[in-house]
């Protein structure tokens, strides 16, 4: 069955880089695009970015700069890579699978809390 | 970037009840329209898809309807387990973007 699975740190400092890994199974990521979606704590969810299986990335315009996404297919996993943390950066991040136009994110990983702070 | 509002922001409710809520559009994503539940402290759910097609396992209670720019989800008799955070994503264009969100609360 389509799962996935967010990994890493709970906390990071402020003006360090944030490392997430989302592991998947139960789908090839040559074939279906995972992508980003954070949700600070009490508010909305905003689209990040995401990655299509042609290998091929989007981004938020507002994230562009400090954002990279990218994956290892051998490994199922997709990672994602932001600079510059700030406080307001402290969210809830979750990977989940865009199975196309008429789908939307049909499957979200249980999403890892991340807090930006000193 | 497509703007997406959604009403009311809160909406309390009488279990039993037929509810609407709605999703605007700032412009026309034809029918890239997605719904999705969000209970507290877990990840959002799927609800429906493309405006108003229905996904398997979620109660034949939800439905969605509408096109362009006007969209709405309803729950046709809300149960307890229905106490939730609605969102609105639209896929026509990127950047992808959510609404807001509706919650449900009990009256």
């Amino acid at each position: 069955q389509v799962q996935l699975k967010e990994s890493g740190p709970g906390l990071v400092q402020p003006s360090q880089t944030l490392s997430l890994t989302c592991t998947v199974s139960g789908f090839s990521l040559t074939s279906n695009s995972v992508h980003w979606v954070r949700q600070p704590p009490g508010k909305g969810l905003e689209w990040m970015g995401g990655i299509w299986g042609d290998g091929s990335t989007d981004y938020n315009s507002a994230l562009k700069s400090r954002l990279s996404i990218s994956r290892d297919t051998s490994k199922s996993q997709v990672f994602l890579k932001m600079n510059s943390l700030q406080t307001d950066d402290t969210a809830i991040y979750f990977c989940n699978r865009y199975y196309g136009y008429t789908y939307g994110f049909d499957y979200w990983g249980q999403g890892v809390m991340v807090t930006v702070s000193s | 970037d497509v703007v997406l509002t959604q009403s009311p922001a809160t909406l309390s409710v009488t279990p039993g009840e037929r509810i609407s809520l709605s999703c605007r559009a700032s412009e026309s994503v034809d029918t890239y329209l997605h719904w999705y539940q969000q209970k507290p402290n877990e990840s959002p759910r799927l609800l429906i898809k493309y405006a108003s097609q229905s996904i398997s396992g979620i109660p034949s209670r939800f439905s969605g309807s509408g096109s362009g720019t006007d969209f709405t989800l309803s729950i046709n008799g809300v149960e307890l387990e229905d106490l939730s955070i609605y969102y609105c994503q639209q896929g026509n264009s990127l950047p992808f973007t959510f609404g807001s969100g509706t919650k449900l609360e009990i009256k």
